[in-house]
């Protein structure tokens, strides 16, 4: 997996846009850009993906550099239940046999 | 999407005695993934199991320790032996499906 740098912490206040930034600098062509998010002792939640182009669900959009060495995570209007870790992770996608590897990951807090 | 459910969501055990984690999904898979995630820490891959097959265990962990079953294609269990406090975490269970990785609800392990 491409090594992915998210900050530690942010906040965002409840119903304005939470912009999280990640860096992959050394994420490969082939890489995808993940996103998941972990509410407190739950199971890790996909939130979205993309490799090129931008991506939105109705989750989240994800934005990424025309170089590819960064992206950004934007949940349009946080709520509290927003409230969790964000991981950023370079992975290959679809081979099955992959698994992904999580870092620190952003906690946001979301306040009110 | 992959719907997984594990069994159970939480215990407490005492030291020296032996917990199985039962992980189902919706789907049939060729590969289900075992995590551990120690509390305030990130997600840590136990092993990988195929179906039909002895799992694969990463480095730091051992089959005596983390026995893991894969009896059909929906189906797998992990074992935590001889426990002890340093055991205590969440044993997340995951999948791929399609170009995503999906995890389970996690199971909750406290040993006294």
């Amino acid at each position: 997996d491409a090594k992915t740098t998210q900050p530690t912490s942010m906040d965002c206040a409840e119903g304005r846009a939470a912009n999280l930034p990640c860096n992959h600098s050394t994420i490969s062509g082939n890489e995808y850009v993940y996103w998941y998010r972990q509410i407190h002792s739950q199971g890790p939640q996909y939130i979205i993906h993309g490799l090129k182009n931008n991506e939105t669900n109705e989750m989240a959009s994800l934005i990424i550099t025309e170089d590819r060495k960064s992206s950004t995570l934007i949940l349009p209007h946080a709520t509290l239940r927003d409230t969790a870790v964000y991981y950023c992770i370079g992975a290959y996608s679809g081979a099955g046999s992959y698994q992904l590897t999580f870092g620190k990951g952003t906690k946001l807090s979301v306040i009110p | 999407s992959a719907v997984i459910s594990q069994k159970p969501s939480r215990d407490i055990c005492q030291r020296g005695t032996s917990l199985t984690i039962q992980c189902q999904v919706d789907s049939q898979v060729t590969m289900m993934f075992w995590y551990r995630q120690q509390p305030g820490q990130s997600l840590t891959l136990i092993a990988t199991a195929n179906q039909g097959s002895e799992a694969t265990y990463e480095s730091g962990f051992v089959i005596d320790k983390f026995p893991i079953s894969r009896p059909n294609l929906t189906f797998s269990t992990l074992t935590v032996s001889n426990m002890s406090p340093e055991d205590s975490s969440i044993y997340l269970c995951s999948v791929w499906t399609e170009e995503t990785q999906y995890f389970g609800p996690g199971t909750r392990l406290l040993v006294l």
